[in-house]
């Protein structure tokens, strides 16, 4: 069956440090490739995403991605966390072979000591 | 203010009970999306409506109904048939096709 996996569900770092969460999926073909953030009470909200071209995507808050198509990966990573990093985080895969649904991962909490 | 709203908040069901949760959006987006949260199992996709008057089974429909007689509204109905419907459900709405879907801030299910 078609999945995302993320390998690690939580993750608990200090200030500075930094951060690279994994996101392998299985689906072939064309994918569009996403990443969302749920803080502590809030609404779910779009990372960055990855449609097309440099496979390197840049989104808020000095995150970034990599798209490698050959080891079906989409990591997440941040080169120095803040406290108010503290969320949890979703890898989503939107592929044509199964329909356009949006796939979610497991999600990984992340959790920020000051 | 544009948005997505769900409505309760909080909500609680007794055995037997059918609920229904509300979503609302005025983005004029064509395609809504209802899915189901779970500690450790991520968003799970229970039913998604790509057209007014039209929706498809996400991969855990059964125990749970939908319409969408409008496009800025997508209720879902947590049937008694849904023997574990304890969880966060979250809706989403997206201008169609692969576009980014945009989410509310959900509605907390717990039985009674």
């Amino acid at each position: 069956a078609q999945s995302v996996s993320q390998h690690n569900h939580h993750v608990i770092l200090s200030e500075a440090a930094s951060l690279e969460l994994g996101c392998n999926y299985s689906y072939g073909g064309t994918v569009n490739l996403f990443w969302y953030v749920q803080y502590p009470g809030q609404h779910l909200q779009l990372l960055l995403k990855y449609f097309s071209g440099d496979p390197l995507v840049k989104g808020i808050k000095g995150f970034e991605a990599e798209f490698i198509k050959s080891k079906f990966s989409f990591n997440l990573r941040k080169p120095s966390v803040q406290w108010s990093d503290t969320a949890e985080y979703f890898c989503a895969v939107n592929a044509k072979a199964a329909g356009n649904k949006l796939t979610f991962g497991g999600g990984t909490r992340v959790l920020v000591k000051p | 203010d544009g948005g997505i709203t769900q409505s309760p908040k909080y909500l609680f069901r007794k055995e037997g009970q059918n609920v229904t949760l509300s979503c609302e959006q005025n983005l004029n987006h064509d395609a809504m999306y209802w899915y189901r949260q779970d500690p450790g199992q991520g968003l799970r996709l229970i039913y998604y409506s790509q057209i007014v008057n039209d929706f498809q089974k996400g991969d855990i429909a059964e125990g749970y109904s939908v319409s969408r007689e409008k496009k800025e509204s997508f209720p879902l109905t947590v049937t008694s048939a849904q023997k574990n419907p304890t969880a966060f459900y979250l809706c989403a709405s997206s201008p169609g096709g692969a576009n980014i879907q945009y989410f509310g801030a959900g509605t907390r299910l717990s039985v009674l």
